[in-house]
């Protein structure tokens, strides 16, 4: 069964420092997305795509964050400076439709 | 942001007997609703979904009801497995044309099911 995909499982940075999480959405579907969790909080939503552009974002998605498929398979997360509040699971999400969303087992970011 | 939530942190049930899992929302422009079912270090599985037009949606032991007016859904797993023992999400999704699938998620419950 296709699946979605992420890596790396863990991730641990130093404040400041740029981190890249990747993702392989299933092969066939069309829409891409980012959420987080961070530790006893609720799922949130990052940022979506489709058509090789942002489709919406939230206000946790600021110019820290960038969105890329940079080669049609891939789909990646850039956080650029990160800070302590970083720290989360992040998940990345692939639909073939809009509604019904595929999970990756999640990356977890770990910023000291 | 509160606009999905499931009030109960936990849910205890025995092997065989039915686990019923509750949701509510306030946005009454959430026109797709979801359950995803997550084990420790995994992404959440997709479950089951229905559509606001629908009240009722059932794949094998999960059935999904849908009161459009009390803005409330429940998942019912019937019977119940101890492998069912994970956290339970409720998500949420507005129209399309306006939203590009951007799911909003409770809180979560946790379900367990002693053999």
């Amino acid at each position: 069964e296709p699946e979605v995909t992420q890596t790396p499982s863990h991730q641990v940075t130093q404040m400041g420092q740029e981190v890249i999480l990747r993702c392989v959405p299933i092969s066939n579907h069309l829409y891409f997305y980012w959420y987080r969790q961070i530790l006893g909080q609720k799922v949130e939503f990052l940022v979506s795509f489709y058509n090789n552009e942002i489709s919406e974002k939230s206000e946790i998605f600021d110019d820290q964050f960038s969105v890329e498929r940079p080669d049609g398979s891939n789909f990646t997360l850039k956080i650029r400076s990160t800070k302590l509040e970083d720290s989360a699971m992040y998940f990345c999400a692939s639909s073939g439709w809009i509604y019904e969303q595929y999970f990756g087992p999640g990356t977890r970011l770990t910023v000291t | 942001d509160q606009q999905v939530k499931q009030n109960s942190p936990s849910l205890s049930v025995q092997e065989g007997r039915i686990s019923i899992l509750n949701c509510d929302y306030t946005n009454s422009m959430f026109d797709y609703f979801l359950w995803y079912k997550k084990y420790p270090a995994e992404g959440p599985t997709f479950l089951i979904s229905i559509s606001s037009i629908k009240d009722k949606n059932e794949d094998g032991r999960f059935t999904v009801f849908l009161n459009k007016s009390a803005k409330h859904l429940s998942l019912h797993i019937v019977p119940s497995q101890p492998g069912d023992s994970a956290v339970y999400f409720c998500a949420a999704s507005r129209d399309g044309g306006t939203s590009y699938g951007k799911l909003t998620f409770g809180q979560g419950t946790i379900l367990t099911v002693h053999p």
